[in-house]
């Protein structure tokens, strides 16, 4: 079957760094996105990747290695509206997106 | 860019109401559309793929009869909760894929419809 991991939630210091990590094991890979959700609020994209290595944009990075069915998000210097669910997600070989249940980020002052 | 408008944002109606909730691609033209259901504390649900011009893709256990889709253009896709009852009560969210192209194009979200059933 299709499965993704990752921690269900997580607690940061903010200023501080936090790595949110996404295993997976899908029918084929097609790429990896990383969407940010505020309580009570729709998804919104963060990043996308399809071939190993880091991307980085901004204060969030996202980081790909297929051979290892891994991924994670970097955020640094966390702020206080960073509290939210951030979901990992994987296109299948059909082009199917397989969502993983979201983890959590807390951020105290 | 890329922005997805779904409307209404909030709907609180009897049980037994039909309740249609429209989704837009406003800046670009998406042949998919995706709508996902969301419970509390609960991570997305896909309920229905939506491809324009051709019937609806359901998930299993998802009943068709009851959750209408119509995808009539390029930008439009509808989703229609027939005979609503409480447990129907939830977070509706559709998404959008741009045409051009397929590996990149991420999913993008509207702002979720809270359909809430007295």
């Amino acid at each position: 079957g299709q499965n993704i991991d990752q921690p269900t939630e997580m607690t940061a210091t903010e200023g501080a760094i936090v790595q949110i990590n996404c295993t997976y094991q899908t029918s084929g890979f097609n790429g990896l996105f990383w969407y940010q959700q505020h309580a009570g609020e729709a998804p919104t994209f963060l990043s996308y990747n399809v071939l190993d290595g880091l991307e980085e944009k901004g204060r969030f990075s996202s980081f790909l290695s297929r051979s290892k069915g891994y991924s994670y998000l970097l955020l640094k210097e966390l702020q206080m509206k960073d509290s939210a669910s951030y979901l990992c997600a994987v296109r299948d070989s059909n082009y199917q997106l397989i969502w993983g249940a979201g983890t959590k980020l807390i951020i105290k002052p | 860019g890329a922005v997805v408008s779904q409307h209404p944002s909030r709907v609180i109606c009897k049980s037994g109401t039909s309740v249609k909730i429209e989704c837009r691609s406003l800046d670009f033209q998406a042949t998919t559309m995706f709508w996902y259901r969301q419970f509390p504390k609960q991570s997305l649900m896909l309920m229905a793929t939506s491809n324009e011009g051709s019937k609806a893709t359901y998930e299993q256990g998802v009943e068709k009869d009851k959750f209408l889709i119509n995808h009539a253009s390029l930008t439009l896709s509808t989703l229609t909760v027939t005979s609503a009852h409480p447990e129907d009560s939830s977070f509706y969210i559709c998404s959008a894929v741009a045409v051009r192209g397929t590996g990149n194009q991420p999913q993008h979200f509207g702002d979720g419809t809270r359909l809430s059933i007295l």
